[in-house]
């Protein structure tokens, strides 16, 4: 069955800890997305690529940093700029940016230790 | 602006009695619109689209959803609610950017 692979399932974080979230799809799809979820907040918009090597900040990309060398994958770094980095990410894809909908994978729970 | 709206941050149900979950949507023009679940620790799972077609647009589990332009609105509604059906709902709207904008999601509470 094609879909989005996120793992791990859950991560946890040192302070000052860079720390990477993969995610992969097998739908062939040219569009990717990056979103963070906290409680009563929604989803907020990390970053977005609509083609391998190509992506675009999106509403919340400050101490965060993405990759697209590849189609299937988007990997979402962490980084220790990132002051409040405990909550649920979700990656998702579509056929390309203006044919939606999204497709999402299950997320990683990220913690601070 | 470009924004959508979930009139309710919970709703609850008795089990077997209908649901309705409220969204409006601000737009110059007919957006494409989106219905989503999402159950605990898990990601949105799709349950129905509107784009520019049908204006009752029907979903898998039995939920279905109307577009009215004259209201900018796109409730989602069910005959009938089942305790599964307890989760996060998230109404979405497409934007001339090609990003898709969320509301902020609606608890459904379904009691036995």
């Amino acid at each position: 069955d094609g879909g989005i692979t996120q793992s791990p399932k859950y991560l946890f974080r040192k302070e000052g800890q860079n720390v990477t979230l993969s995610c992969e799809q097998n739908l062939n799809h040219d569009a990717m997305y990056w979103y963070r979820q906290d409680p009563g907040q929604g989803l907020r918009l990390i970053y977005y690529s609509q083609i391998v090597n190509d992506f675009q900040k999106g509403d919340i990309a400050e101490g965060y940093s993405v990759s697209r060398e590849k189609k299937e994958s988007f990997p979402l770094t962490v980084t220790s700029a990132q002051k409040n980095p405990t909550a649920f990410y979700l990656c998702a894809s579509s056929i390309d940016r203006f044919n939606q909908p999204q497709h999402f994978g299950d997320g990683t729970r990220l913690s601070i230790l | 602006a470009q924004s959508v709206t979930q009139l309710d941050s919970h709703v609850s149900v008795s089990e077997g009695t209908p649901v309705l979950l409220r969204c409006n949507y601000s737009s110059s023009y007919s957006p494409s619109l989106f219905w989503y679940v999402q159950h605990p620790n898990k990601g949105l799972q799709l349950l129905l689209k509107y784009t520019s077609a049908a204006t009752l647009v029907k979903g898998i589990n039995g939920f279905e959803a109307e577009f009215k332009k004259s209201e900018t609105s796109f409730h989602l509604t069910k005959p009938s609610a089942h305790m599964s059906d307890a989760a996060e709902y998230f109404c979405a709207r497409s934007s001339n950017t090609g990003k898709l904008i969320f509301g902020q999601g609606t608890t459904l509470q379904v009691k036995p």
